[in-house]
């Protein structure tokens, strides 16, 4: 999807292993989300933030942490990954809410 | 606690014919509800999105048809076509905030030819 893109597109971890998704959107917008995506739950929000310097908790945040040090960007990191981390991950942004432009997605597995 | 519920999980619709997804919510403060459309892999892209101040916003063959008493909205594609083969997501947002969007569990639409 055009100006949200993410990186890696793929990952496989071993349980306990860090690593941070990274989300970069070209839009100048505001407002960044991290969603996942398990099957048959839709989307959930783990985190989000209305601007640089800003974050905050979503419906499932609990081992995940953000930071936005830039507009432009929004990280997304596990510090001590689990199994019940295995998802695809979504980036997404707008310059209000509520979020309009999606990332293609990190499918991350954990083993 | 899921606050929006999205019906049938599953749909197979001849081409040409009318494919219907329902959901409905819960919280009332809700003031904006959105339909993606999502390919495999890929992320959701927006596709049609109404305010409960309407009760029909038609863009194209993709219709929302929306009862605000009833907590009810639907996604209607008239003259369904192969491409429309895809997972449909419904969601409400609202209530001030920047908390995002709830979504659906999604409805994965076959259209045979």
């Amino acid at each position: 999807n055009a100006g949200v893109t993410q990186t890696p597109k793929f990952r496989v971890l071993k349980t306990g292993q860090s690593m941070t998704l990274l989300c970069a959107q070209d839009m100048n917008h505001e407002y960044m989300y991290w969603y996942r995506q398990d099957p048959g739950m839709g989307l959930r929000l783990i985190h989000y933030s209305v601007g640089e310097g800003t974050t905050a908790k979503g419906e499932v945040p609990d081992g995940y942490n953000v930071s936005r040090l830039k507009k432009q960007n929004f990280l997304l990191g596990l510090e001590s990954a689990a199994p019940s981390q295995t998802s695809v991950y979504f980036c997404a942004s707008s310059q209000a809410r509520p979020p309009q432009h999606f990332g293609d997605g990190t499918r991350l597995s954990i083993l | 606690q899921q606050q929006v519920k999205q019906s049938p999980q599953s749909l197979i619709v001849q081409k040409g014919g009318i494919s219907i997804i329902n959901c409905a919510y819960e919280n009332t403060a809700f003031d904006y509800f959105p339909w993606y459309q999502q390919f495999p892999g890929k992320g959701p892209a927006l596709l049609i999105a109404i305010r409960p101040d309407v009760s029909e916003k038609k863009e194209g063959r993709f219709t929302i048809s929306f009862n605000k008493s009833a907590k009810q909205f639907s996604l209607h594609i008239m003259d369904s076509q192969p491409g429309d083969s895809a997972t449909y997501f419904c969601a409400a947002s609202g209530g001030g905030g920047a908390d995002g969007l709830t979504f659906g569990k999604g409805t994965h639409l076959i259209i045979q030819p």
